[in-house]
C-alpha cells in the first residue's frame, strides 16, 4: 500500500531533550515536506526536500532540522525542544512533475512538550 | 500576510443540501488550488484541484470553482452527507520555481452536516 509513515503517533517529551520523529514513504517520491498544524493556523511548512540532500526552509523552520540521506526517509529533528513546539506534525510526499495532485500525507504525530 | 484566507472557521449544513466552502488567495502567482479534507486523527487526503487557468473542476459529488478577477475559489459539495463532516483546507501550489509544488494551506473550515 502506498503510504506515509511517520512514527511515533503521540509523544511526550520534556523541555531541551532531543527528539526524531521519523518519516518513511513507499512511493519514491522526490519531495517530501514537514508541517505543522495548531489551533486557528492551518496547517505551515517547517521544512521541505526536493531530492537527496536538497532541503530548504519552509515558513516555520526555526527550532528545526532536518536531513534527507535517502530518497524515502525524511526525519525531523528538534534539538532542544520548548513548550512552543507543541502541536500535531504532519510528513508528505509526492512525486515530481506538476502539482494538481497534491501531496500525500502521513498520519500524523502529536508531540507535547512539558 | 496570509495568502490564502478561508474566512469561515465553521459551517453547519443538513443532510442532502448544498456545502459551499469559501477561500480567497492573495498571490495571482499560484498555479494550481487545491483542497483537503481532514478526519481527526488523521492526515489531510487530497480532494479536487483546479489549475487557475480553469474556471471550473468537478468529481462527482464536489466541484470547485474559480474566480480569478476575485481572487476566490469555492468548494460545492452535492448532496451533503454526514461522512463530509470534517476540516476542509484550501491550498494554492505553485508550478514552476523554487517554490515549486510547496502547498500554501488556508486556516481551514469545519464542515458540520447534520443528519
Amino acid at each position: 500500500e502506498a503510504q506515509v509513515t511517520q512514527n511515533p503517533r503521540y509523544l511526550i517529551t520534556v523541555t531541551g531533550k532531543k527528539l526524531t520523529v521519523t518519516c518513511s514513504q513507499n512511493m519514491n517520491h522526490e519531495y517530501m515536506s514537514w508541517y505543522r498544524q495548531d489551533p486557528g493556523l492551518g496547517l505551515r511548512q517547517i521544512y521541505y526536500s526536493m531530492n537527496v540532500e536538497v532541503t530548504d526552509k519552509g515558513d516555520v523552520p526555526e527550532g528545526y532540522k532536518v536531513s534527507r540521506k535517502e530518497k524515502r526517509n525524511f526525519p525531523l529533528i528538534l534539538e532542544s525542544p520548548s513548550p512552543n513546539q507543541t502541536s500535531l506534525y504532519f510528513c508528505a510526499s509526492r512525486g515530481q512533475g506538476d502539482v494538481r495532485y497534491g501531496y500525500t500525507f502521513g498520519s500524523g504525530t502529536r508531540l507535547t512538550v512539558v | 500576510d496570509q495568502q490564502v484566507k478561508q474566512n469561515s472557521p465553521s459551517l453547519s449544513v443538513q443532510e442532502g443540501r448544498i456545502s459551499i466552502l469559501n477561500c480567497d488567495y492573495t498571490n495571482s502567482m499560484f498555479d494550481y488550488f487545491l483542497w483537503y479534507k481532514k478526519y481527526p486523527a488523521e492526515g489531510p487526503t487530497f480532494l479536487i484541484s483546479i489549475s487557475s487557468i480553469k474556471d471550473k473542476n468537478e468529481d462527482g459529488r464536489f466541484t470547485v470553482f474559480l474566480n480569478k478577477s476575485a481572487k476566490h475559489l469555492s468548494l460545492h459539495i452535492v448532496p451533503s452527507q454526514p461522512g463530509d463532516s470534517a476540516v476542509y483546507f484550501c491550498a494554492g501550489a505553485f508550478n514552476y520555481g523554487g517554490s515549486q509544488g510547496n502547498l500554501i494551506f488556508g486556516k481551514g473550515t469545519k464542515l458540520s452536516v447534520k443528519p
